[in-house]
């Protein structure tokens, strides 16, 4: 069955840089184009960033632009996600989800998702 | 970039009601819009695709519809399983967007 899990997470210092890792099983991974999405506590669904399945193609939300960074390792099954300058509007929960094909529509499985707690 | 919005942003409603959820666009588009369900401390999941797609698995109550600027997901015979906060989103051009999510509670 299509598996995603996250990790990564934790507690992290305002400034500091964080790699998110999304372990994918279950399906053809260079078939299939990966989103990440995040959800700051108590909040609705932020849409962070995308990579095609050949990996030909990355776009991160505006919001993200420059210090937000999508890559994936075929040979690992994982998409990676990393941020820099951390501050306290990254706190959130950040979910891979796989999208329905090779180049990006909507997401049809999702991970449980990995905390980011940025605090001093 | 496409911003949605949803109404209402809460709901209460009975089970066995039939209920409309609305998602707005700032700019009109066709086919590239989902529905999910999230419930308290899971992931979302996906109910309606392409405007009006039902997943895999999803039960038949639930129906997408809508053209241009105007999309609407409807549970028709609410159970007690569909209380939860739904959200639409676009697929249409980056940067994608999520609506900001309507509760739907129980009355």
């Amino acid at each position: 069955q299509v598996q995603l899990v996250e990790s990564g997470g934790g507690v992290v210092q305002p400034g500091r840089s964080l790699r998110l890792s999304c372990e994918a099983s279950g399906f053809t991974f260079k078939d299939y184009a990966v989103h990440w999405v995040r959800q700051a506590p108590g909040k609705g669904l932020e849409w962070v960033a995308v990579i095609s399945g050949d990996g030909t193609y990355k776009y991160a939300a505006d919001s993200a632009t420059g210090r937000f960074t999508i890559s994936r390792d075929d040979s690992k099954n994982t998409v990676y996600l990393q941020v820099t300058r951390l501050t306290s509007e990254d706190t959130a929960v950040y979910y891979c989800a796989r999208d329905r094909g090779s180049y990006s529509s909507f997401a049809d499985y999702w991970g449980q998702g990995t905390l980011v707690t940025v605090s001093s | 970039a496409i911003q949605l919005t949803q109404s209402p942003s809460s709901l209460a409603a009975s089970v066995g009601d039939r209920v409309t959820i609305t998602c707005r666009a700032s700019q009109g588009f066709s086919f590239a819009l989902a529905w999910y369900q999230q419930k308290p401390g899971k992931p979302p999941k996906v109910l309606i695709y392409d405007v009006s797609t039902l997943a895999t698995g999803v039960p038949s109550r639930f129906s997408g519809g809508g053209s241009g600027a105007d999309f609407t997901l409807t549970i028709s015979g609410l159970q007690p399983d569909d209380f939860a906060t739904y959200y639409c989103q676009h697929y249409k051009n980056y940067p994608y967007s999520f609506g900001q999510g309507t509760k739907l509670e129980i009355k």
